[in-house]
C-alpha cells in the first residue's frame, strides 16, 4: 500500500495562508491524492482530491509536484475553525473496488487568533 | 448532515458483551468503509465492503465481523468486548465504481463505543 508522509503538527495565523506538505514518493500513476480533515469529535470530511494537475474548490487548494511524489494543500486564509487533524492518503483511481486505504497520523493544524 | 447515517451515536457495554452498529451509506454509493479510531490514535480501517461483497481486509480482529445487506447498508458486529475496543467507529462511503480514487470518502458522525 502506497504511504504518505506528513509533519506532525504546523501551526498558522489566523487569515494568514497556510501551506501543508505531503511527501509520496512511492505514488504509482494510477493513484489519487486525497485531502481530509478531522475536527475534533467529528467524522473525517472530504477536502480536495487531484490525480496530476492543480485543483481548486471552495475548501482548498491542491498543489502536485510535476513528479507526483508531493503535493501541497493550500487553505487561503485560515480561520479559527480550520483547527483540525489533516489527512493526505492515496487511493487507487483503476477499477477495482477493491480499496484498502491507510490514514497516517495526519498533520494537527493549530490556528493562532 | 453528510448523507452517511451511523447509529447509535453512543454506546455504553459491559466487558464481554456483543454489540452492533449501524451505517447508512450515502445514496448511490455502493461501497461500504469501517474505521476504527481510539484515543488519540490515527483512523485504523477495519474492512471494505462493495455491493454486499467483502472488498478489503485490515486490522480487523475476529471477534468482529461485518456484512452489507441487498439495500446497501452495513453492520459492524463487536463480540467479547474487552475494555481496548473503546474507541469511535466511524463508518464511510464512496461510489467506487471503476476507478474508487476519482471519488471521495463521505464519513459519518461515528458511533462513540464505551466498553465498561
Amino acid at each position: 500500500d502506497a504511504k504518505t508522509t506528513q509533519p506532525n503538527s504546523m501551526e498558522s495565523n489566523e487569515e494568514e495562508p497556510v501551506h501543508l506538505p505531503c511527501n509520496h514518493s512511492t505514488i504509482s500513476g494510477t493513484d489519487y491524492i486525497h485531502w481530509y480533515r478531522q475536527l475534533p469529535s467529528q467524522g473525517p470530511e472530504y477536502v480536495i482530491h487531484g490525480l496530476t494537475s492543480n485543483v481548486n474548490n471552495r475548501m482548498a487548494s491542491l498543489a502536485i509536484a510535476e513528479d507526483r511524489k508531493s503535493s501541497t494543500l493550500i487553505l487561503h486564509r485560515a480561520t479559527l475553525r480550520d483547527a483540525a487533524v489533516y489527512y493526505c492518503i492515496l487511493r487507487d483511481g483503476v477499477g477495482t473496488s477493491y480499496d484498502k486505504v491507510i490514514f497516517g497520523p495526519g498533520t494537527s493544524l493549530s490556528v493562532i487568533p | 448532515d453528510s448523507g452517511v447515517t451511523q447509529t447509535p451515536k453512543h454506546l455504553i457495554t459491559a466487558t464481554g458483551q456483543r454489540v452492533t452498529l449501524r451505517c447508512s451509506p450515502r445514496s448511490g454509493d455502493l461501497s461500504v468503509y469501517w474505521y476504527q479510531q481510539s484515543l488519540d490514535q490515527g483512523l485504523q480501517f477495519l474492512i471494505q465492503y462493495y455491493n454486499g461483497e467483502e472488498r478489503a481486509k485490515g486490522n480487523i480482529l475476529e471477534r468482529f465481523s461485518a456484512q452489507q445487506f441487498p439495500d446497501l447498508h452495513s453492520e459492524l458486529n463487536l463480540s467479547s468486548l474487552e475494555l481496548g475496543d473503546s474507541a469511535l467507529y466511524f463508518c464511510a462511503s464512496s461510489v467506487a465504481l471503476g476507478g474508487s480514487g476519482r471519488s471521495g470518502y463521505t464519513f459519518g458522525s461515528g458511533t462513540r463505543l464505551t466498553v465498561v
